[in-house]
C-alpha cells in the first residue's frame, strides 16, 4: 500500500531563514509521482512541485527547491530565505492512476509558521 | 479560468436535513474528486468521477450521494448526517496531461466548511 510520512507536524522559523519539511514514502511501484502541495488557511490545497520516479534530478525554483532521493524514499522541499506568507501547511503526496483517476494519498502534513 | 469553485463556502445542517454541496470547473478537466478532511488530517478520497461516470469510491457511506451532470459540474448530496460527517469537502478536478492521470497537478476548490449539529 501508499503510505506518506511527514514526520515534522509543525515548524516555526523567523523571517528569512530557510526550512526544510521532510517526507518519506512508501510504495512498491516503480513508476510514481510524488507532489508538494500547499494549504493555506482559506483552505485551497495548491500545488508546488512535482517530481517522477524516474527523474532524480533536483531543481530550484525561485525560492523553493526540492531534493527527491530514491535510495532513501524521500522528498524534501526547502523554502529559502522564508516570508510570513508562506505560513501554511503543506502536504506532501504520493500519487497512483486507478481507473483512470488519480489517487493522492497525502502526508500527515507540516505546519509552518514564520514569524516576522 | 484556473480556478474550481465551490459553494457554499460554509454549511451548518442538522442531522435530518437535506443538502447539497456544489462545485464546477471551465478548464475542460474531465476528472473531478470529492476529498474529505477532518480538522488537522490530511485530505482523504471519497469519490471519483471520469468522464461523468463514478469510477472510484473509496467505500464512503450512503448518507453521501454524488452526482456528475456534466462534465463542469459535481454535486455531493447530503442527507441524515452524524456530527462526525463534520469536516472541510474539497472538490478538485485533474487533466490528462504527458505525464499520464497520475502525473497531473489537481486543482483544488476553498471547499465547504460543513457542520453538522
Amino acid at each position: 500500500a501508499q503510505k506518506v510520512t511527514q514526520a515534522q507536524t509543525e515548524i516555526s522559523v523567523v523571517e528569512k531563514e530557510d526550512v526544510t519539511l521532510d517526507c518519506v514514502y512508501e510504495t512498491r511501484d516503480t513508476t510514481y509521482y510524488l507532489f508538494w502541495y500547499k494549504q493555506p488557511p482559506s483552505g485551497e490545497l495548491v500545488f508546488l512541485i512535482r517530481r517522477n520516479s524516474f527523474d532524480e534530478q533536483n531543481e530550484i525554483s525561485g525560492r523553493y527547491s526540492w531534493n527527491f532521493q530514491k535510495s532513501t524514499s524521500s522528498f524534501n522541499f526547502t523554502i529559502t530565505a522564508s516570508q510570513v506568507v508562506d505560513s501554511a501547511v503543506y502536504f506532501c503526496a504520493l500519487s497512483e492512476s486507478i481507473q483512470g483517476a488519480q489517487k493522492l494519498v497525502f502526508g500527515q502534513g507540516t505546519r509552518l509558521t514564520i514569524n516576522p | 479560468d484556473t480556478e474550481v469553485t465551490q459553494t457554499p463556502k460554509h454549511l451548518v445542517m442538522g442531522m435530518t436535513n437535506k443538502k447539497s454541496l456544489k462545485c464546477e470547473q471551465h478548464m475542460g478537466h474531465r476528472a473531478m474528486y470529492w476529498y474529505k478532511q477532518k480538522a488537522k488530517k490530511p485530505p482523504e478520497l471519497m469519490f471519483v468521477y471520469s468522464y461523468e461516470k463514478l469510477s472510484i469510491n473509496e467505500s464512503v457511506p450512503s448518507r453521501f450521494s454524488p452526482e456528475c451532470p456534466n462534465s463542469s459540474l459535481l454535486n455531493l448530496h447530503l442527507h441524515a448526517l452524524q456530527p462526525e460527517d463534520s469536516a472541510l469537502y474539497l472538490c478538485a478536478s485533474t487533466k490528462r496531461g504527458q505525464e499520464g492521470i497520475s502525473g497531473t497537478e489537481a486543482f483544488f476548490g476553498q471547499g465547504t466548511r460543513l457542520t453538522v449539529v
